[in-house]
């Protein structure tokens, strides 16, 4: 079984500035997909970013980047510009990359973001 | 476009009733839908992977005779919790694969269900 490990349950950064969330898997697959989802108080799940495993190119949506170093199963998402609608939980997951689209997401912890005007 | 409607946003039910929480694709057709459960600040929990015209497939840990996944149609899943207990009131989300898409997940808006 797949594990997601996000190791900050809490982070704060200045408006404008920069910050990273870590996150750390497990797995013994060798393609699978991994996702930064935004959670606001809404509850509404909102993807951030995707990497496809097979894809050495980090993923990059606007000011948000990630960092996937797979040998060491590292998959941190980089915030720029940091903006005050970016507070929310973050969630990092994993999925498998199924022959029939039937895994569903292991999920992490969350990290909490908070943004200082 | 991949939208994911969920209903109702939010639910309260006595001990002992079921209730039933509906997860549609609207704009595509989705043959897994998953069910994910939340509690107050935690992760979501995959409860089951429901699949158009067959048995849903559930986690460890979770009882298929009192949350009963039915998936109907290509757009259509529900979610029934029966005999509700007050520890069964959380927020339930589900989410939709498209078909022939394997990696994106859109994601219901979820239901918050109050037992009381």
């Amino acid at each position: 079984a797949q594990t997601v490990t996000q190791s900050q349950p809490e982070m704060s950064v200045q408006e404008a500035e920069t910050v990273t969330l870590s996150c750390t898997y497990d797995t013994s697959e060798s393609d699978y997909y991994l996702f930064w989802y935004k959670q606001p108080p809404s509850r509404q799940m909102i993807l951030v970013i995707r990497q496809e495993a097979y894809k050495q190119q980090n993923a990059t949506e606007n000011r948000f980047s990630v960092n996937f170093q797979k040998a060491a199963k590292s998959f941190s998402l980089k915030i720029s510009d940091s903006q005050l609608g970016d507070a929310a939980m973050y969630f990092c997951a994993y999925r498998s990359r199924p022959g029939g689209g039937a895994d569903g997401l292991t999920f992490g912890k969350g990290t909490h973001l908070i943004i200082q005007p | 476009g991949a939208v994911v409607s969920q209903h109702p946003s939010w639910v309260i039910c006595k001990s002992g009733t079921s209730v039933k929480i509906e997860c549609r694709s609207l704009d595509f057709q989705a043959t897994t839908m998953f069910w994910y459960r939340q509690f107050p600040k935690q992760s979501l929990m995959l409860m089951a992977t429901s699949n158009e015209g067959s048995k849903a497939t559930y986690e460890q840990g979770v009882e298929k005779d009192k949350f009963l996944i039915n998936h109907a149609s290509l757009t259509l899943s529900t979610l029934t919790v029966t005999s509700a207990h007050p520890e069964d009131s959380s927020f339930y989300i589900c989410s939709a694969v498209r078909y022939r898409d394997n990696s994106p997940l859109h994601f219901g808006n979820g239901t918050r269900l109050t037992v009381t």
